[in-house]
This record gives C-alpha cells, sequence and structure tokens, in this order.
C-alpha cells in the first residue's frame, strides 16, 4: 500500500526567507501524482503544486518548487521569499496515474508552517 | 465562480440524529470523493464516486452513505449520528486527467 510521511510537524520561517518542506512517500507504482497542497486558517484546501512522476523536471509555481527526487521517493517543498500569508499546514500528497481506477489521494499527516515577520 | 460547493458550512447534531451534506460541482468531472478531517490524523477517504450512479467505499465508510444520482452531485449521509462523527468534511472532484483535485469548502460538523 502506498504512504506518505511528513517528518516535521511543525516548522518555522523569517518573512522573506526561505524554507522546505520534507515528504517521502512510498509506492511500488511508476506511473503517478504527487501533490502540495496548504490548508490557512480558512480551512480551506488549496493546491500549490503538482509533479507526474515520469516528468524529470522538477515542478515550479512562482516562489513555490519542488524537488522531486524519484529514486529515493522524496519530494520536498521549497517555499522562497516567504511571507506572511504561506503561514499555513502544508500537506504532500500522493496519487496513483494511469485511466480506469480511482486515483484516490493518500495524504501525509502535514506541516504547520509558521512565518515570523 | 467554477468549483466546488458544500452545504451546510457548520451544523450541531445530537446524538441519533440524521443529517445529509451536499456537494455540487460544476467542472463537468466524473470523480468526486467524500474525506473526514481529524486532528492529528489527516484527510481520510470515507466514500467516493467514479462517475454518476456510481460509489465505493474508502478507507472509514462506517456510520456513512452516499448517493450520486446526478453527475454534478455527491450527497453524504448519516443516518444515525455518533459523537465519533464530529469532524469536518471535505468534498473533492476531480477530471479524469491527472490535474489537482479542486476541494469545497468544507463543513464543520459537532455530534452532541
Amino acid at each position: 500500500a502506498q504512504t506518505v510521511t511528513q517528518s516535521q510537524p511543525e516548522m518555522s520561517v523569517q518573512e522573506a526567507e526561505t524554507v522546505t518542506l520534507s515528504c517521502t512517500y512510498d509506492t511500488s507504482e511508476s506511473d503517478y501524482y504527487l501533490f502540495w497542497y496548504k490548508q490557512p486558517p480558512s480551512r480551506q484546501m488549496i493546491l500549490v503544486i503538482r509533479q507526474e512522476a515520469y516528468k524529470q523536471q522538477n515542478a515550479t509555481e512562482n516562489r513555490f518548487s519542488v524537488n522531486f527526487q524519484k529514486a529515493a521517493k522524496s519530494f520536498s517543498l521549497k517555499i522562497s521569499d516567504s511571507q506572511l500569508g504561506d503561514a499555513a499546514m502544508y500537506f504532500c500528497a500522493y496519487s496513483q496515474g494511469g485511466y480506469g481506477n480511482n486515483r484516490k489521494l493518500i495524504w501525509g499527516l502535514g506541516t504547520s508552517l509558521a512565518v515570523n515577520p | 465562480n467554477a468549483g466546488v460547493t458544500q452545504t451546510p458550512k457548520f451544523r450541531v447534531l445530537k446524538t441519533g440524529q440524521s443529517m445529509t451534506l451536499l456537494c455540487a460541482q460544476d467542472m463537468n468531472h466524473e470523480y468526486m470523493y467524500w474525506y473526514r478531517q481529524d486532528p492529528g490524523m489527516g484527510l481520510r477517504l470515507i466514500h467516493y464516486s467514479v462517475g454518476e450512479g456510481t460509489t465505493a467505499k474508502g478507507e472509514v465508510p462506517d456510520g456513512y452513505n452516499v448517493s450520486r444520482l446526478k453527475k454534478q452531485n455527491f450527497l453524504l449521509g448519516l443516518e444515525s449520528a455518533a459523537p465519533s462523527q464530529t469532524s469536518v468534511y471535505f468534498c473533492a472532484s476531480r477530471s479524469d486527467r491527472g490535474d489537482g483535485y479542486t476541494f469545497g469548502s468544507g463543513t464543520r460538523l459537532t455530534v452532541v
């Protein structure tokens, strides 16, 4: 069975600095997707970034980027130039790829990120 | 705005009461999901649907029922609420492509 592990329950960063959130996963599949979701106090679940396993290039979305190490099954999120609005719970998630399956999300337990002014 | 709409946003139930949570999406997505989120336990899948008229059990289906009579709607029912069902419930949908899921804003349910 697939699993997702986030080993950092809490982290903090100074405003304008860079922080990296860790995520490891376990799967025997070759076709899958990885996601980072942000959940601010409003509790809305917001997609931050996604990575397709067959793509070697690391995904980037503005100040957010990932370090995808497929062999090591590692998928870390880097937030550059941290802003107060980045303070939230961040979840790493895995989904099997391919058509014809349910592709349900497997979730990590989350990392609570505090941004200090 | 296109997206996933959940109703209600908050609800307090007495033990033994029943209720239905409604999830509606206007993106023509095939797949829909119901999750519950509890402190320290992340999100857990309750039930899901891979298309109109289909439903399947997730990790924690006991005490819940679902229906997908129309493609855009996915209903979650609690027949006899228990305090253990106090949680935040999220509905999500996705297309058949590998895009990320779209989530509703959640329903905070308290069972007393």
